[in-house]
């Protein structure tokens, strides 16, 4: 099953330009986890952030978490055209059972 | 980082046939490992939880006579896909929780496109 939703489900952007990629979940996590799709390949992990951090960077990546409205956003800053991807959240309930969003996909135009 | 390597990375099989997939963990040991299920353009949606030594916990609406799993060692989950049909073929991809971990990532293997024809 899957936790709830991103949005968008698209997203096509210039080179340069920002991306904001949002989740939403229904239930209390231990944590939530972004990872990076390219097409018909594996999953890069992106980014942890636990349920008691609000924020949290790596590199051009922000994660942010509310707990209260159950949902985090990923900020991708000056985009490139090898961050064209798909971008998927996963919860974390217990023991690293994710489970994932339905993704986002973003195209970042040269 | 932790190394979690899946084999075959592809594999076509005739309808009828089964189909083995297994899921090492590199440099440490796992006692929980879990196996996902990925559709063209969809999110993955995960098939089961596979525990060493233990039988394997299966998602609702997961046959578990189609889909064997079978963690005999700390090190190594096997998904076994059974009498194959064009439906089952999709992108498998399993990942591995080291023992002890807790708020840690995940660790991918780098998946399994089964083409049933």
């Amino acid at each position: 099953s899957q936790q709830g939703e991103e949005d968008p489900q698209a997203l096509s952007i210039q080179e340069g330009e920002n991306a904001t990629m949002n989740c939403s979940y229904k239930t209390s996590i231990n944590n939530l986890q972004w990872y990076r799709q390219n097409s018909g390949r594996g999953l890069v992990h992106l980014i942890l952030i636990r349920s008691n951090e609000r924020e949290k960077h790596s590199g051009r990546l922000r994660v942010t978490l509310d707990t209260s409205k159950k949902s985090s956003s990923l900020l991708i800053t000056a985009s490139r055209a090898a961050d064209t991807a798909s971008y998927f959240c996963a919860t974390d309930e217990y023991g690293n059972k994710l489970v994932f969003g339905a993704g986002t996909i973003l195209r970042v135009k040269s | 980082g932790a190394v979690v390597s899946q084999h075959p990375s592809w594999v076509i099989c005739k309808s009828g046939t089964s189909v083995k997939i297994e899921c090492r963990s590199l440099d440490f040991q796992a006692t929980t490992m879990f196996w996902y299920r990925q559709f063209p353009k969809q999110s993955l949606m995960l098939m089961a939880t596979s525990n060493e030594g233990s039988k394997a916990t299966y998602e609702q609406g997961v046959e578990k006579d189609k889909f064997l799993i079978n963690h005999a060692s700390l090190t190594l989950s096997t998904l076994t896909v059974t009498s194959a049909h064009p439906e089952d073929s999709s992108f498998y991809i399993c990942s591995a929780s080291a023992r002890g971990s807790v708020n840690t990532e995940a660790f991918f293997g780098q998946g399994t496109r089964l083409t049933v024809v």
